[in-house]
């Protein structure tokens, strides 16, 4: 079966680093996402993405997070200076059409350590 | 806003118990409702949904049924079993313009012993 991959597993980075993370969606899959899981709290919605470019952003998503599909199959993550509070599970998800019914599939998730 | 709210856990069962974990939603538009489960060192996966009001999500013996009168998904199974112990989230989507993101709760560890 069709799985959403990421890499690194791990990520161990100072603040003030970059980092990117990277993941690769579902071959036919047309809408790309990242979220995020703080330890112990829910799972927060950081951006969308379709056709090239960002369809919608949470207020996390602020000007030191930039998403890209840099070619046909990966979809990356960029924090240009990470922070402590950066610290999270961060997930990638991808789904076939936007709609609600098109189930989004996960990735099993990139741990990121700031330290 | 949107905005998901279920109940606090960890929930402890011994195995063949009757589990509920409540759900409750606010939505601005339709939502379409989600149940996924986060077994320990994975990601997250679907385990079942609801798209309108009165339909029942169904998988692996546990069922949600979408209450628009009441604004909630509660997660049901008669007879867990000690594979169940997991984090279940709730969560909503609503489209916007042809595409949609989930909001989920804050998660329900369920924890089942032999």
């Amino acid at each position: 079966e069709p799985e959403v991959t990421q890499t690194p597993s791990h990520q161990v980075t100072q603040m003030g680093q970059e980092v990117i993370l990277r993941c690769v969606p579902i071959s036919n899959h047309l809408y790309f996402y990242w979220y995020r899981q703080i330890l112990g709290q829910k799972v927060e919605f950081l951006v969308s993405f379709y056709n090239n470019e960002i369809s919608e952003k949470s207020e996390i998503f602020d000007d030191q997070f930039s998403v890209e599909r840099p070619d046909g199959s990966n979809f990356t993550l960029k924090i240009r200076s990470t922070k402590l509070e950066d610290s999270a599970m961060y997930f990638c998800a991808s789904s076939e059409e936007g709609s609600p019914n098109y189930e989004q599939y996960f990735g099993p998730g990139t741990r990121l350590t700031v330290t | 806003g949107n905005s998901v709210t279920q109940m606090e856990g960890p929930v402890t069962l011994s195995e063949e118990a009757f589990l509920t974990i409540n759900c409750t939603y606010t939505a601005t538009g339709y939502p379409s409702l989600f149940w996924y489960v986060q077994y320990p060192g994975e990601g997250l996966q679907l385990l079942l949904k609801a798209t309108k009001a009165d339909d029942k999500g169904s998988n692996k013996g546990f069922e949600a049924t979408y209450r628009k009168e009441t604004t909630s998904f509660h997660l049901e199974k008669g007879s867990v079993q000690v594979s169940d112990s997991a984090v279940y989230f709730c969560a909503l989507s609503v489209q916007n313009s042809g595409y949609s993101t989930l909001t989920f709760g804050k998660g329900t560890m369920l924890l089942v012993s032999p």
